[in-house]
């Protein structure tokens, strides 16, 4: 079955900078990319997604990579402000129904 | 539009007994999935319903079960809670399913097994 993998697990950076949040997948069958962010207390929101017929998408300070051969997707935020702190994870979803394979998350901390 | 609720939000139980959690899915939406979120484990798949239908199902043991409703709720039951069940249980629901989803997440319920 599918497995992702999500690094760092943990993030800090200066308000301002920018993050990145790495993911590699294992079923080449895979061929959509959500991305969660989860506050505390809260349920994951759907914040950006890419399918598999595109390369990259951008969504104002949030930007979605993916390399289908490498099987590999990426996540980055620019322009960091500290309500963008939160726990985010990648996904991969199978071929069939609605099974969603989480990576393990990043914890980004974005310091004043 | 409302967003996918869940209920009770908390709910602390003793080990041995049942638990039965509620999810209302956002109109429209026919497809409800259910997740487990612990520190350990992350989150993971536990099932997926569409028309009243399991189609999926994740690695939990039988203990764990769900239904849907007609109108699309669902509902999960997991029965001889044990120490390990402690989590946050999130749903999950999204229009028709498929392999490119949206699916829009509920705040989750707490259980607490002790």
């Amino acid at each position: 079955g599918e497995n992702v993998e999500q690094h760092p697990s943990t993030l800090s950076v200066q308000e301002g900078d920018s993050a990145v949040i790495k993911c590699t997948y294992s079923d080449s069958a895979s061929n959509y990319f959500p991305w969660y962010k989860q506050e505390l207390g809260k349920g994951p929101q759907l914040i950006i997604d890419i399918r598999s017929n595109v390369g990259e998408k951008k969504d104002q300070r949030i930007a979605v990579t993916l390399n289908k051969t490498a099987k590999h997707f990426s996540l980055h935020i620019t322009e960091t402000q500290p309500e963008d702190s939160a726990v985010y994870f990648c996904a991969a979803s199978e071929t069939s129904y609605d099974k969603v394979i989480f990576g393990p998350g990043t914890s980004l901390s974005v310091i004043p | 539009k409302a967003g996918v609720t869940q209920t009770p939000r908390y709910l602390i139980k003793t080990r041995g007994q049942q638990v039965t959690l509620s999810c209302s899915p956002i109109s429209g939406h026919r497809s409800v999935s259910w997740y487990q979120q612990t520190p350990g484990q992350g989150l993971q798949f536990l099932f997926e319903y569409f028309s009243e239908t399991q189609r999926n199902k994740g690695n939990f043991p039988g203990r764990f079960s769900g239904r849907q409703f007609s109108n699309s709720r669902s509902e999960m039951n997991v029965s001889t809670l044990e120490l390990g069940d402690s989590a946050l249980y999130l749903c999950a629901s999204s229009l028709a399913g498929g392999p490119e989803v949206d699916q829009y997440f509920g705040p989750g319920t707490r259980l607490t097994v002790t």
